[in-house]
Order: structure tokens, then sequence, then C-alpha cells
């Protein structure tokens, strides 16, 4: 059972327009999110986070929205530049015996043209 | 700081040895996770460890083991290695006790290939 879904497997975007990831979950019970980046030959490194208190949070040229109510959350990356292409991961948290349990999607591999 | 560390970073085995595999977790850091990555599956969790207690296991069979030491080292033994374990295995370290809502970081795996 697949908890989170990234259900495209892959996004290609020109370089200097925004790329948008998206993001669905069944659990209503997470309650923080996260986007990880991963490059080849290398282990995925935090990206952004957001708690589920919030439906936004920015940093730089990177954007997370949540919708709560579609189980829905995305990451925008505005403008893209060539060394965003890596496979990105968003992962989702519940609590549970008094720490967080992390579940990730299976990836977007996107792909900044330049 | 020194970041997580993973060895072997490259192993192949065949169908039926076991192997081990080891992670140091940046210094401080008392959580370490262990994640399975196939391609189309993403990170698949297998378990994680907290001041030497597994507090939290995924849906792998018991041939997926792994313990952790006082020093906070980890290692994941897999038995009777089967085709479909060929995979990136990841480890994660986190210096909160919760162990996932902060950031976790990643090392750079072990590739391991089953023939």
């Amino acid at each position: 059972d697949q908890q989170v879904k990234q259900n495209s497997p892959s996004l290609s975007v020109q370089e200097g327009r925004i790329s948008i990831l998206n993001c669905d979950y069944t659990n209503s019970m997470f309650d923080y999110f996260l986007w990880y980046k991963k490059y080849p030959a290398e282990g995925p490194t935090f990206l952004i986070s957001i708690s589920s208190i919030k439906d936004k949070n920015e940093d730089g040229r990177f954007t997370v929205f949540l919708n709560k109510s579609a189980k829905h959350l995305s990451l925008h990356i505005v403008p893209s530049q060539p060394g965003d292409s890596a496979v990105y991961f968003c992962a989702a948290s519940v609590g549970s015996g008094g720490y967080q349990k992390v579940t990730f999607g299976t990836g977007t591999k996107l792909q900044v043209i330049p | 700081k020194a970041g997580v560390t993973q060895t072997p970073r490259y192993l192949i085995k065949t169908r039926g040895q076991q192997v081990t595999l080891s992670c140091s977790p940046i210094s401080g850091h008392r959580s370490v996770s262990w994640y399975q990555q196939t391609p189309g599956q993403g990170l698949q969790f297998l378990f994680e460890y907290f001041s030497e207690t597994q507090r939290n296991k995924g849906n792998f069979p018991g041939r997926f083991s792994g313990r952790q030491f006082s020093n906070s080292r980890s290692e994941m033994n897999v038995s009777t290695l089967e085709l479909g374990d060929s995979a990136l295995y990841l480890c994660a370290s986190s210096s909160q006790p919760s162990g996932g809502a902060e950031e976790q970081f990643f090392g750079p795996g072990t590739r391991l290939t089953v023939l």
C-alpha cells in the first residue's frame, strides 16, 4: 500500500521556467511533509519541509504547497536551473509512539533543459 | 563535521549468500534509519534504530536485520540473498529523537548486486 505517491516518474522543463512536482498521500494522519533531492551516486539531501498546520513554505527558489483537503502537496521551483536536474522524493511523517515514522514516495526525475 | 558514511560502496554477491552493510552516522546523531531504493519503488523503509534499540520496522522479511552499537554505528544484514535484493541501500541519521520529523542526513549508499 503506497501511502505517498508521485505519479509522474519524470518531468522535463526548460531552463528559467517553473518546475512543478506533485505528490499525493492517503494517510490523513501525516503531520509533516518533506522534499528531498537526489543526484546519481549520492544520497538524498533535504530540500524543504512543511508542517500540516501550514499551506505554504518558501525557501529561495523553492516553494512547497500543501492542500490537506485534497491530500496533495507540490514543490515549485522558480526559475528552474540545469543544476536542479535530479530525482525528487516527497516524504510524509506521522507521530507514532513518541517519534515520527517517515514514508517516502517513488520519486520524480526532473530534467532541466538548458 | 563528517557526513554519514557507508561501507562498502559497491558489493557483488551470489544468491544464497549473506551480506553485512555498515553505516556511521554524523557525530552526535543517535537515530539511524535504513532504506532500500529500487527503480519504481522509491525509498522503502527497512528499520530505524535509536540508542541501540530498534524503534520501527518496515515490511521486509526476517532475512533483513540490523543492529546499532553504543557509538551509534549501525549494521544491516541480509541473509540468504535473492536476486530481488539487488538495490541501493541507504542509511540516514538524524539528531532528533523523533528520527523522522526533522531532516535526515543520508549517506551515499551501498550498491548491492546479487547474481
